[in-house]
């Protein structure tokens, strides 16, 4: 059973549509972050969201943390092929030592032309 | 590039085997992270050091060891490889003071 719980598994879309993916735990959690993984590639960290309830807007992207630190998704405005990725959701839960960084599965987005 | 480097990119080597990965974290950074990923796993945390101790394990076997030497760099020892340990072996470094973690390129790792 994975800590970290992503929602949908894939998703494939149109140029110009919009999209969400979630993230959600049992665990409260002192911070969340979001990565996005191209083939071949580590992943790379796109946003840090450590205050429940705290949005955080990167261009197209927004980032929401829950309030009560066990969720968090991600919305994707007007998708465009450069948002293709594997996008991973990764945190360290309150109680666990300060170092153990956990991922979700991933959630797999393809947006076609 | 996000400056931690992993060598060597490909290994192909048979079951019963040993192997060694290597990571050079980010200059100045004193944290190592070693994480596994398969289509079947995912990513899943093995373990981590910090300035040369080792701080946080996760689902590491018993078969694999790790270490983060005096010049911060660290590697993930595997032994008595099975088919199964196939996968995509990631280092991941950070500062320490914040929660960023920069990821390698990986070590594509095929057992035969």
């Amino acid at each position: 059973t994975q800590l970290l719980e992503q929602s949908p598994q894939f998703l494939s879309i149109q140029e110009g549509e919009n999209l969400t993916v979630y993230c959600n735990s049992s665990s409260v959690f002192s911070s969340l972050q979001w990565y996005r993984q191209e083939p071949g590639e580590g992943p790379v960290l796109l946003v840090t969201v450590v205050t429940g309830g705290e949005v955080k807007k990167l261009k197209r992207l927004t980032f929401q943390f829950g309030d009560a630190r066990k969720d968090s998704s991600l919305h994707i405005t007007a998708a465009q092929p450069g948002d293709t990725g594997l996008y991973l959701c990764a945190g360290a839960r309150a109680t666990d030592s300060w170092g153990k960084f956990q991922f979700g599965a991933g959630t797999q987005v393809v947006v076609t032309p | 590039d996000s400056g931690v480097t992993q060598t060597p990119k490909h290994l192909i080597t048979a079951t019963g085997q040993r192997v060694t990965l290597r990571c050079s974290p980010r200059s100045g950074d004193l944290s190592v992270y070693w994480y596994q990923q398969s289509l079947d796993q995912g990513l899943q945390f093995l373990i981590q050091y910090y300035n040369g101790e080792e701080r946080a394990k996760g689902n590491i076997l018993e078969r694999f060891s790790a270490q983060q030497f005096p010049d911060l760099h660290s590697e993930l020892n595997l032994s008595s490889l099975e088919l199964g340990d196939s996968a995509l072996y990631f280092c991941a470094s950070r500062t320490g003071t914040d929660e960023k973690l920069f990821f390698g390129s990986g070590t594509q790792l095929s057992v035969l």
